[in-house]
């Protein structure tokens, strides 16, 4: 059983560029969430996906993010013009429809 | 008001006793409650869930829910220096997400020793 994979595992960035990172979830799951944890911080919820349907947005969310699930498939979260207060774990969670959630092992990113 | 509250710790038990680490809620229409174990750098790893009030034992683990008191709880029996980690309270919600969406505590940190 493939379980959730995250690509990169590790990003650093400068200030004021672009990143993007990918989510894989596992394959009979239709349900794909997109978490940020900090230092001391338990995970808060970014978005997420039932199929290739964005359902929901969190207000954390600023007009720099935007995640795409393309096909229903992977998912791809993009950052643009970073911040050094974007450095933080983006943790990517599948389920089959509202059962448990499943992470993966995270995007740790840096932004100097 | 915070959501999910959970003592930050250190919890410090000594090898073979038992852990009790709690969480209280905030929204009484939540119906779904996990329990995720977080090592130093890796991503959450769920321990238990829960859906009913009253306790559901997995080995070495039980969880308790107690929805009128709007509590949660994990025992972790015979504690080894492996359990030593961060335990996630989530809870299904908020409210607006249609509670499809997890809101987490800040994590209870185990410091089991030898």
């Amino acid at each position: 059983d493939t379980g959730v994979s995250q690509n990169p595992r590790h990003k650093i960035t400068k200030r004021g560029q672009n990143v993007t990172f990918r989510c894989d979830p596992i394959s009979e799951h239709n349900r794909l969430y997109w978490y940020r944890q900090t230092l001391g911080q338990g995970p808060e919820f970014l978005t997420y996906f039932q199929n290739e349907a964005q359902l929901e947005k969190s207000r954390l969310l600023s007009d720099r993010f935007s995640a795409e699930r393309p096909k229903g498939s992977f998912s791809t979260l993009e950052i643009q013009r970073t911040e050094q207060g974007d450095s933080a774990m983006y943790l990517c969670a599948s389920s089959k429809d509202v059962g448990t959630q499943y992470f993966g092992p995270g995007t740790r990113l840096l932004v100097l | 008001q915070k959501e999910v509250e959970q003592n930050s710790g250190p919890l410090s038990v000594p090898e073979g006793a038992i852990a009790s680490l709690n969480c209280t809620y905030s929204d009484r229409g939540s119906q779904s409650f996990f329990w995720y174990r977080q090592y130093s750098g890796k991503s959450p790893e769920l321990i238990m869930s829960i859906y009913s009030n009253g306790d559901k034992e997995d080995g070495r683990f039980t969880a308790q829910l107690n929805k009128a008191s709007q509590y949660v709880s994990l025992l972790i029996r015979d504690s080894q220096p492996s359990d030593s980690a961060t335990y996630l309270c989530a809870v299904n919600g908020p409210l607006g997400s249609g509670y499809s969406t997890l809101t987490f505590g800040k994590g209870t940190m185990l410091l089991v020793s030898p």
